[in-house]
């Protein structure tokens, strides 16, 4: 059973250049949120899909976005890189119906951005 | 002020001893609170989950939860130097925006 998988696991960009990140959440969840971890930081929470919407969004510009497939795989994209969105880029995967608790959120090992 | 706050250390302790790690949190909302280990270059890992007042233990991890002080702690017994990474504290509410909220994270040393 597979976990939570991310790709690319480590990228440079440069200022102003557009990335997209991807994930394929634990088989059988259907929610995929994202985070972001700054060096010396805790993971921020970007935003969540669900049934191929956006759910929630946290504090982040709308140079972050995102989608959702039909099976339940995630992009994250973010445009108009700066130099300050260089971080360790989190995808966590859960089941809807269980999520109440918070107790069955997975992570995957994260995409290193580095933006030059 | 955070939402989620910790102190990012770094606490040194020796080989054997019993590590504290603390956070306090505002959200009085927050129902569930985690404890995510995260070894250097590495995604979190999920050690202890606390939802109820009282102490939670698990092998040598204890979990403390006071939502009255809206304080979590962590107590880890027989400390080993592999315990030695950074330990992020995360809320978690169930209602509205079902996400994580960290602490910027303690870091722990264990000497051996």
């Amino acid at each position: 059973d597979a976990g939570v998988t991310q790709s690319p696991t480590h990228l440079i960009k440069t200022r102003g250049q557009q990335v997209t990140l991807r994930c394929s959440p634990k088989s059988g969840h259907d929610t995929v949120s994202w985070y972001q971890q700054a060096l010396g930081q805790g993971p921020q929470f970007i935003f969540q899909y669900y049934e191929e919407e956006e759910r929630q969004r946290g504090n982040f510009p709308d140079r972050f976005s995102g989608h959702q497939f039909p099976n339940y795989s995630s992009e994250l994209n973010v445009n108009a890189l700066l130099l300050g969105d260089s971080a360790l880029y989190l995808c966590a995967s859960s089941l809807e119906i269980q999520s109440a608790s918070g107790n069955t959120i997975y992570f995957g090992e994260g995409s290193w951005l580095t933006v030059v | 002020q955070k939402e989620v706050e910790q102190n990012s250390g770094p606490l040194s302790v020796p080989e054997g001893a019993i590590a504290s790690l603390n956070c306090t949190y505002s959200d009085r909302g927050s129902q569930s609170f985690f404890w995510y280990r995260q070894y250097s270059g590495k995604s979190p890992e999920l050690i202890m989950s606390i939802y109820s007042n009282g102490d939670k233990e698990d092998g040598r991890f204890t979990a403390q939860l006071n939502k009255a002080s809206q304080y979590v702690s962590l107590l880890i017994r027989d400390s080993q130097p592999s315990d030695s990474a950074t330990y992020l504290c995360a809320a978690f509410m169930d209602t509205g925006r079902r996400a994580l909220t960290f602490g910027s994270g303690t870091r722990l040393q264990v000497q051996p």
